[in-house]
């Protein structure tokens, strides 16, 4: 089966840090682009970050350009974003996606929550 | 960049069609042809149906259709199903060096 697993969310005071993981199955890693999107309570999708298949391309969303690192490791299946300088405004349910097809997301996967208190 | 606007409901009976707009700019839904839209039901994951404006993924019914005309995309929903109920957002490539917006979404509720 073809999926992805976040792992890493939780509740994290402002200021701090924390590692999110996804680990994929079913498919070829390393053949992908592979992204980070966010959802905050209510709100709709925000795009957070993209890594090119060999992770030497990185992209940001500018609210957390300098604060977020996206990085990937093929060989164990795995992305990654590590979070350092949490606001509270980056609370929010944190998804993995695929980029299979042509600019978009084509596999998601459940989601894993963050909450920055204050 | 700012969110691409959705309105924020939509509504019709079963059989019927429904269509959602996404209005952009010319840097993102008029700039390029990387229109594409997500159902996400409450509590799950978003679920790719349309991208590249038109073109629906293995396994997406034909009932989903994409469009785009300037700034502004649509996707319209036919032959409505209770199953169908849920939020839908698009998503559009953006100028930037890789950036991609996201409309605020649409909930489809089949009356």
């Amino acid at each position: 089966e073809v999926k992805l697993v976040e792992s890493g969310g939780t509740l994290v005071q402002r200021g701090g840090s924390l590692r999110l993981s996804c680990a994929a199955s079913g498919f070829t890693l390393s053949d992908y682009w592979m992204k980070w999107v966010r959802q905050a309570p209510g709100k709709g999708l925000e795009w957070v970050a993209d890594i090119q298949e060999e992770g030497s391309q990185k992209y940001y969303v500018d609210s957390v350009k300098g604060r977020f690192t996206i990085s990937r490791d093929n060989t164990r299946n795995s992305l990654y974003l590590q979070m350092n300088s949490l606001r509270v405004e980056d609370t929010a349910v944190y998804y993995c996606a695929r980029g299979g097809l042509p600019r978009c997301f084509d596999l998601w996967g459940q989601g894993t929550m963050v909450t920055v208190s204050s | 960049q700012s969110a691409l606007t959705q309105p924020p409901s939509a509504s019709g009976s079963p059989g019927q069609s429904v269509t959602i707009s996404c209005t952009g700019t010319s840097s993102d839904v008029g700039g390029y042809n990387y229109v594409s839209w997500y159902q996400q039901r409450p509590g799950k994951a978003p679920r790719l149906m349309i991208y590249e404006v038109n073109k629906r993924p293995s396994g997406v019914p034909d009932r989903f259709s994409g469009s785009k005309s300037g700034n502004t995309a649509s996707l319209t929903v036919s032959g409505l199903q209770a199953e169908d109920e849920a939020d839908y957002h698009c998503s559009s490539y953006a100028d930037g060096n890789n950036y991609y917006v996201f409309g605020s979404g649409t909930k489809v509720t089949v009356l």
